[in-house]
């Protein structure tokens, strides 16, 4: 059964930080795995899709990298900003997300 | 705007009543899905239809009954629910089951009293 984590749980940085988010999976054999972010009590927007066959995904300041092999995902936010303040999520096809890492970035 | 429109947005509820949760998607997709987003907890896919037919029901009580009408519409009906089942309600898009990106609603915020 795939089990997708997300490392930290909870992060504050301050306005003009690059920043890394993490996210692991324990089964290598994905079709595709997606970021999101949500602001509280909204739905899940979607940041980035990288297919199994990619190995990274950008927009603008966001890049997202995937290494099947290792069974790891990162999401890199340059130059952070306080609308950035929000919890990112992952999600490993459409059946396994992880629990999120709530960022806050302080003007 | 995602394309995906939930309603009604919030939804209170007693442990008697029967309600339903409406998703719409106006992308032309042909898989629908409904999870939940309970407190402190990760997302868990509830149901998944694909071309109008359900093609994943993850254990779900039979409190919670899906009906997908056409590839455009997706409801959640709602009976005789517990208190534990109050959450928000996501419903999600995308092109074909398992292998798309993921469009998703507002959401749904129910509680059951």
């Amino acid at each position: 059964k795939q089990e997708v984590t997300q490392i930290p749980a909870a992060l504050s940085v301050p306005e003009g930080e690059n920043l890394v988010l993490n996210c692991s999976f324990t089964d290598s054999a994905i079709y595709n795995l997606q970021w999101f972010r949500q602001d509280p009590g909204k739905g899940l927007t979607s940041l980035l899709l990288i297919q199994s066959s990619q190995r990274e995904q950008t927009s603008g300041r966001l890049n997202a990298s995937l290494d099947k092999s290792s069974g790891r995902s990162t999401l890199y936010i340059a130059a952070s900003q306080p609308g950035d303040s929000a919890t990112y999520l992952c999600a490993v096809g459409d059946m396994r997300f992880g629990a999120g890492t709530r960022l806050t970035v302080k003007p | 705007e995602t394309g995906v429109t939930q309603t009604p947005r919030h939804l209170v509820m007693g442990m008697t009543n029967k309600k339903s949760l409406k998703c719409e998607q106006h992308l032309g997709h042909n898989a629908m899905y409904w999870y939940k987003q309970s407190a402190k907890k990760p997302l868990e896919l509830m149901f998944v239809y694909n071309f109008k037919e359900q093609t994943e029901n993850n254990s779900v009580p039979s409190r919670f009954s899906p009906e997908c009408p056409n590839s455009s519409h997706l409801f959640l009906h709602l009976h005789t629910l517990q208190p534990e089942d109050s959450a928000l309600y996501l419903c999600a898009s995308s092109h074909y089951a398992g292998t798309g990106e993921l469009f998703f609603g507002e959401g749904s915020r129910l509680t059951v009293l």
